[in-house]
């Protein structure tokens, strides 16, 4: 049973450009969150894709949106990159209707804008 | 709102000594919490989780954490170290709202 997959791995992009980071959930789960995670801190929530739809949102500007597909899988997209941008992405996948959230991580995208 | 305060970003110990990473939480109702256990290059690992059952939970490579809602304390432990420790950890709250706050992490070293 494969976990949590993410790509690309690695991802080199300049200043002002678009990025698109994807994710496939672990067989079963039907809910996506994505985590930023920039270097020597805590992973931060970005939000949280449920039924195709946006349930839960941190603290992230517009520049960060994202889609869930019928599969569950699920795509971050970033525009207008910032420096401030480089960092682990990670995805992690759960099951709802949980109350408890229990989520299954991926080994993350390394995004570096120069 | 809800926080997590890691004491120390790094922790040493020897090898087969006490392992003892630090947690305090801040949060309006009663929580959830979680150590997530991080190795270079890869992404999180679920070490334990508490849910409103038994105080002490056991998790994964013998680690353990008890909950202790007077200090509003969420510690972890490992009577012995091993080399394979050595990682980064992670303690994280959740009021049940679906989305995890991480503290900054705690890098533990384990010597020879």
């Amino acid at each position: 049973d494969a976990g949590v997959t993410q790509s690309p791995t690695h991802l080199i992009k300049t200043r002002g450009q678009q990025v698109t980071l994807r994710c496939s959930p672990k067989s079963g789960h039907d809910t996506v969150s994505w985590y930023q995670q920039a270097l020597g801190q805590g992973p931060q929530f970005i939000f949280q894709y449920y039924e195709e739809e946006e349930r839960q949102r941190g603290n992230f500007p517009d520049r960060f949106s994202g889609h869930q597909f019928p599969n569950y899988s699920s795509e971050l997209n970033v525009n207008a990159l910032l420096l401030g941008d480089s960092a682990l992405y990670l995805c992690a996948s759960s099951f709802s209707p949980g109350q408890v959230v229990s989520e299954y991580f991926g080994p993350g995208t390394r995004l570096t804008v120069t | 709102a809800q926080s997590v305060t890691q004491l120390g970003s790094h922790v040493s110990v020897s090898e087969g000594a006490l392992v003892l990473l630090r947690c305090n939480y801040s949060s309006s109702v009663p929580p959830y919490l979680f150590w997530y256990v991080q190795y270079p290059n890869q992404g999180l690992q679920l070490l334990l989780k508490y849910t409103s059952a038994a105080t002490l939970v056991k998790g994964i490579n013998g680690f353990e954490a008890e909950f202790k809602k007077s200090e509003t304390s969420f510690h972890l432990t490992k009577p012995s170290a091993h080399m394979s420790d050595a990682a980064e950890y992670f303690c994280a709250v959740s009021e049940g709202s679906y989305k995890l706050i991480f503290g900054s992490g705690t890098r533990l070293l384990v010597r020879p």
